[in-house]
């Protein structure tokens, strides 16, 4: 149990594109889903918390209107890099709450694979 | 300014040994705490799981808490090349329970 996927796992596009990235709970419900990123050597860095049927909430320095967030259902999440640029190359990575304890563990956030973005 | 803190390492031991991996936290009022596993290019795993204070035994890992001490650690019995992972640490803090990472601790167990 507890598995969340991501898709795309890679994805190269060119400077000025917009990317989409989705995150699923394949077999638990996420109120709550969570964004990072992480840039080689470093650690996670959290960007936004997206909420089931609200607005996402993001963290202090992170540009809202260049990360769009949609947490449409209770199992999937969406996050948009708009006019993406090479310095948004970098691997991002979403989780997600298993508030009611599916999994056997209350109130645990787990991973997806992952998605490495390279902006050319 | 809610932190949790790691010795970044790399903390070497050999195959067959304990690795004793070590996070301290600010924040009093944390209730959760969690061990995550990364492997260089992957997405972090979770581990272990604790609440209160005491131990946790799952198979070859230990979770300890001690929340008077604002401390909890993680032991690895038998270490295992296949251990060779940085470990972190995160403990539940802010709202929609976020998680507070630690930098991680690199840990090389070598044969």
């Amino acid at each position: 149990g507890a598995v969340v996927s991501q898709h795309p796992s890679r994805v190269i596009c060119k400077s000025g594109t917009s990317v989409k990235i989705e995150c699923r709970s394949l077999d638990f419900q996420a109120t709550t889903m969570f964004w990072y990123r992480q840039f080689p050597k470093q650690s996670l860095m959290l960007m936004a918390t997206s909420n089931e049927g609200s607005k996402a909430t993001y963290e202090q320095g992170v540009e809202k209107d260049k990360f769009l967030i949609n947490h449409a259902s209770l199992t999937l999440s969406t996050l948009t890099v708009t006019s993406a640029h090479p310095e948004d190359s970098s691997f991002y990575i979403c989780s997600a709450r298993d508030q009611a304890g599916t999994s056997g563990s209350t109130d645990t956030q787990y991973f997806g694979p992952g998605t490495r973005l390279t902006v050319l | 300014q809610k932190e949790v803190e790691q010795n970044s390492g790399p903390l070497s031991v050999p195959e067959g040994a304990i690795a004793s991996l070590n996070c301290t936290y600010s924040d009093r009022v944390s209730q959760s705490f969690f061990w995550y596993r990364q492997y260089s290019g992957k997405s972090p795993e979770l581990i272990m799981s604790i609440y209160s204070n005491g131990d946790k035994e799952d198979g070859r890992f230990t979770a300890q808490l001690n929340k008077a001490s604002q401390y909890v650690s993680l032991l690895i019995r038998d270490s295992q090349p296949s251990d060779s992972a940085t470990y972190l640490c995160a403990v539940s803090g802010g709202g929609y329970n976020k998680l507070i990472f630690g930098a991680g601790t690199r840990l090389a167990v070598h044969p």
